[in-house]
């Protein structure tokens, strides 16, 4: 049961442009988004996050932009380098009666910034 | 902070034979997830200890799998067994508890990952 939609399955973006990811979610329980990028070989690494009660945060060139009633949330990464090429992976948790947070994931978002 | 560490990085077995994965998390941190991920899909739960206590098993974990976290350190993963659908990168994630009044949602550090080929 796929929980987290993410599109585009891959991207291009040319150096300096803006690239743009999106995810949906169902479950309105859902009370933390965060956004992981994985390069190859090695595991997902935290890049951002954010809670559903503000609608956006930036970090750097990372931005989140939220939308709670749109059940809707998209990763903005501005000025893309080639550096930037990795698989981006939304996904978003709730806390479980054991005190902690599973992370339920998108598919993957594969960029390739070109020079 | 020495990072999440996994071993092996890679695992071939033929499919019948059984396998363990360890997993070393951050030295702090008393959460500990398992993950699997198959290509071009992301991280799927598989379970979750805190402490020394498995918490959490998911429905893809068949009975094939267990996994261990003794004394609370350092986690074990192991697949008897093996069938060509377990090939896939297993990954480790740990994470703190937070502390009483601070942010519960404690970012998770994932490992390299061991990935098991399955011939």
């Amino acid at each position: 049961q796929q929980q987290v939609k993410q599109s585009p399955q891959s991207l291009i973006v040319q150096k300096g442009g803006i690239s743009i990811i999106n995810c949906a979610y169902e479950n309105t329980a859902f009370d933390y988004f965060p956004w992981y990028q994985q390069f190859p070989g090695k595991g997902p690494a935290l890049l951002i996050a954010i809670r559903p009660d503000v609608s956006e945060k930036k970090e750097g060139r990372f931005t989140i932009s939220f939308n709670k009633s749109a059940k809707q949330f998209s990763l903005h990464i501005m000025d893309s380098q080639p550096g930037d090429s990795a698989t981006y992976f939304c996904a978003a948790s709730f806390m479980f009666s054991g005190g902690y947070n599973k992370l339920i994931f998108g598919a993957g978002t594969r960029l390739a910034v070109h020079p | 902070d020495t990072g999440v560490s996994q071993d092996p990085r890679h695992k071939i077995t033929k499919r019948g034979q059984n396998v363990t994965f360890r997993c070393d998390p951050i030295s702090e941190h008393n959460r500990l997830y398992w993950y699997r991920q198959t290509l071009g899909q992301g991280p799927e739960f598989l379970t979750y200890f805190q402490n020394e206590a498995q918490l959490e098993k998911s429905r893809l974990l068949s009975d094939r799998f267990s996994a261990e976290r003794p004394k609370g350190s350092f986690s074990t993963l192991e697949i008897q067994r093996t069938e060509q659908g377990d090939s896939a990168m297993y990954l480790c994630a740990s994470s703190l508890i937070p502390n009483l009044g601070g942010d519960r949602n404690s970012p998770l550090h994932f490992g390299n990952g061991t990935r098991l080929t399955v011939t």
